[in-house]
């Protein structure tokens, strides 16, 4: 069976300040991906980032940053210079290659502070 | 533009009423999904349709239907049969089962 776990149900950043979300994952699957979603107030999944398990390099989208450690089974993600607009709930999510359907982490509430 | 839309943004069922919930997408996504949230928690996955008139049961069907008659509808009732339906729910697409899912905004439904 496959797990996703976010071990910190909030997180606090001072603005311009780089933040590091975590997550950790459980698979016997070799083929899996590895998302990251932002969900604001407003209560939409927002698409942030994709890691396959077998890219060589960690994946990096704008101020977004997957630290891809396959060995210690962690995703996690980094936003560098942290804004006001980040402040929002954020999910780790993860689909082996014998399922088409990601299983969803519990979320990591983010509030950039000014 | 190209999108996820769902309505109502919010929805209000009476016991023993049936209500369906709207997903349209114009992205021309073969795949089609629906998720329930409740505070506090992360998805969970009701019903999957990867294809036209074809879908299949998540770990929470019980109490839902769906029906998939357009590549870009994907309705779903809550019926009388689910005790608990407050929750937020979020219907998403993704071009092909194998790649990455995007969201609508998402329905609120409460029971009066």
């Amino acid at each position: 069976a496959q797990k996703i776990t976010q071990t910190q149900p909030g997180m606090f950043v001072q603005e311009k300040e780089a933040v590091t979300l975590d997550c950790t994952y459980d698979t016997s699957d070799p083929s899996y991906g590895l998302f990251w979603y932002k969900q604001p107030s407003s209560g939409e999944m927002i698409f942030l980032i994709y890691q396959g398990s077998y890219d060589q390099q960690n994946a990096t989208e704008g101020r977004y940053s997957l630290n891809f450690q396959k060995a210690r089974k962690s995703a996690n993600l980094v936003i560098s210079a942290s804004q006001l607009g980040d402040s929002a709930m954020y999910f780790c999510a993860m689909r082996t290659g014998g399922s088409y359907i990601p299983t969803f982490g519990r979320g990591t509430s983010l509030i950039v502070h000014p | 533009d190209g999108g996820i839309t769902q309505s109502p943004k919010y929805l209000f069922r009476k016991e023993g009423q049936n209500v369906t919930l709207s997903c349209e997408q114009n992205l021309n996504h073969d795949a089609m999904y629906w998720y329930r949230q409740d505070p506090g928690q992360g998805l969970r996955l009701i019903y999957y349709s990867q294809i036209v008139n074809d879908f299949q049961k998540g770990d929470i069907a019980e109490g839902y239907s769906v029906s998939r008659e357009k590549k870009e509808s994907f309705p779903l009732t809550v019926t009388s049969a689910q005790k608990n339906p407050t929750a937020f729910y979020l219907c998403a697409s993704s071009i092909d089962p194998a790649e990455t899912q995007y969201f609508g905004p998402g329905t609120r439904l409460l029971v009066l």
